[in-house]
């Protein structure tokens, strides 16, 4: 089956710790999102990658990496200096725009927890 | 600034009610309005793509139309199995995908 893995779907991370959520595709999309959803606030944009070994910081990117190695793989890391990293993240992934079907398909989602 | 903005921000209907929800865009090059049904806890799901002005789509209750500046999502005789938060998002020329804040619609029997 075709689809987005997010792992692990919780996760509790101690003040002062980085963390790392995995996101992992098998629909060959050249496009990967890193979402952070907060209650009343949509999904804002975190990093994007149109390809490997480039990514863009989307409007709220101070406090986490991101690294596009492979096409498949794109891990988001929440670094200490992220001061309210308690959310919901979401990973999604797309063709790249050429003319055709460009929609994103989304992980199941993974909920940090800072304790 | 390219930006998303969905209203209302809430909506409650009986069963059977129809309505609509809006989601007006200003934005660099649109490649395509995109939207999506969430249910709590879980990941947005994937309703419709719409590219160009005038385009309609339709899925069961569900009908989507795009203007220049605006998209509707039409619900038509809905059920409480309608009930989810509805996103909106579009994207840029430069990939970039943006969402609005999302219409929670809840469908009482």
């Amino acid at each position: 089956d075709g689809g987005i893995t997010q792992s692990p779907k919780y996760l509790f991370r101690k003040e002062g710790q980085n963390v790392t959520l995995s996101c992992e595709q098998n629909l060959n999309h050249d496009a990967m999102y890193w979402y952070r959803q907060d209650p009343g606030q949509g999904l804002r944009l975190i990093y994007y990658s149109q390809i490997v070994n480039d990514f863009q910081k989307g409007d709220i990117a101070e406090g986490y990496s991101v690294s596009r190695e492979k096409k498949e793989s794109f891990p988001l890391t929440v670094t200490s200096a992220q001061k309210n990293p308690t959310a919901f993240y979401l990973c999604a992934s797309s063709a790249a725009f050429r003319g055709g079907n460009t929609e994103a398909f989304f992980g199941q989602g993974t909920r940090l927890t800072v304790v | 600034e390219d930006q998303v903005t969905q209203s209302p921000e809430a909506l409650r209907l009986q069963e059977g009610e129809s309505s609509s929800l809006n989601c007006s865009y200003t934005v660099s090059g649109l490649r395509g309005l995109f939207w999506y049904r969430q249910d709590p806890g879980k990941g947005p799901e994937f309703l419709f793509t719409l590219y160009s002005a005038g385009e309609e789509k339709e899925k069961e209750r569900l009908k989507a139309t795009l203007t220049k500046k605006e998209s509707f999502l039409h619900i038509t005789a809905p059920k409480p199995e309608d009930s989810a938060t509805y996103l909106c998002a579009v994207q840029a020329d430069t990939d970039k995908l943006i969402f609005g804040t999302g219409t929670r619609l809840q469908v009482f029997p």
